[in-house]
């Protein structure tokens, strides 16, 4: 059972434009969200995150929301930029009940931003 | 301050054979974590390991599978008896001590490449 699910496989945005990314999550108990952007042949690299406590945060050119009620976060990145061209996960993780360090990824989505 | 260093970055193992996967943390930190990336798959966690001791290994097949962290040295990922279904890309993230929960302080290193032939 997939705790975590980005139902969009791949992504095609034009040079900038907004590219947004939406993840769908399940487990109530979850209260901190991430995002991590993965090349080709490298480790993820953490990119922006929210607690459960908010409903917004932004940095840069990327603005992560949460709506908790949805069970639902999606990330957007205004102007995509072709270097924003790789594949993103999205993670979540509890820190109720000694699940710490245990992050739950999605499946993720691979975004090409065209010139 | 060099990253989370894997090694080694590829390896083959003929069935039956043992794998064994070296993460060393940034400095500094003392927490590791090992998460395993099937094909199409997303990062699956695996185990949470401190300094000589294993926090969470919830995500560790039962049989086969370990992980150690000593007081010296890498962090170990072994699998005894490798089979095909073993192939995947194994990935470490560590972080500082303090922070028991993987977050923006933590780092991942660039994975190993098991094949299993």
């Amino acid at each position: 059972d997939q705790q975590v699910k980005q139902n969009s496989p791949s992504l095609s945005v034009q040079e900038g434009r907004i590219s947004i990314l939406n993840c769908d999550y399940t487990n109530s108990m979850f209260d901190y969200f991430l995002w991590y952007k993965k090349y080709p042949a490298e480790g993820p690299t953490f990119l922006i995150s929210i607690s459960s406590i908010k409903d917004k945060n932004e940095d840069g050119r990327f603005t992560v929301f949460l709506n908790k009620s949805a069970k639902h976060l999606s990330l957007h990145i205004v102007p995509s930029q072709p270097g924003d061209s790789a594949v993103y996960f999205c993670a979540a993780t509890s820190n109720y009940g000694g699940s710490q360090g245990n992050l739950i990824f999605g499946k993720g989505t691979k975004l090409s931003v065209k010139p | 301050n060099a990253g989370v260093m894997q090694n080694p970055r590829h390896l083959v193992r003929r069935r039956g054979q043992e794998a064994r996967l070296r993460c060393s943390p940034m400095k500094g930190h003392s927490h590791v974590y090992w998460y395993r990336q099937l094909p199409e798959e997303g990062l699956k966690f695996m185990v949470y390991l401190q300094k000589e001791n294993i926090i969470d290994e919830s995500g560790m097949p039962k049989e086969r599978f370990s992980a150690e962290f000593p007081k010296e040295g890498p962090s170990i990922l072994r699998i005894q008896q490798v089979v095909r279904g073993d192939s995947a890309a194994y990935f470490c993230a560590s972080s500082p001590p303090g922070q028991g929960v993987l977050n923006t302080e933590a780092f991942f290193g660039q994975g190993t490449r098991l094949t299993v032939v």
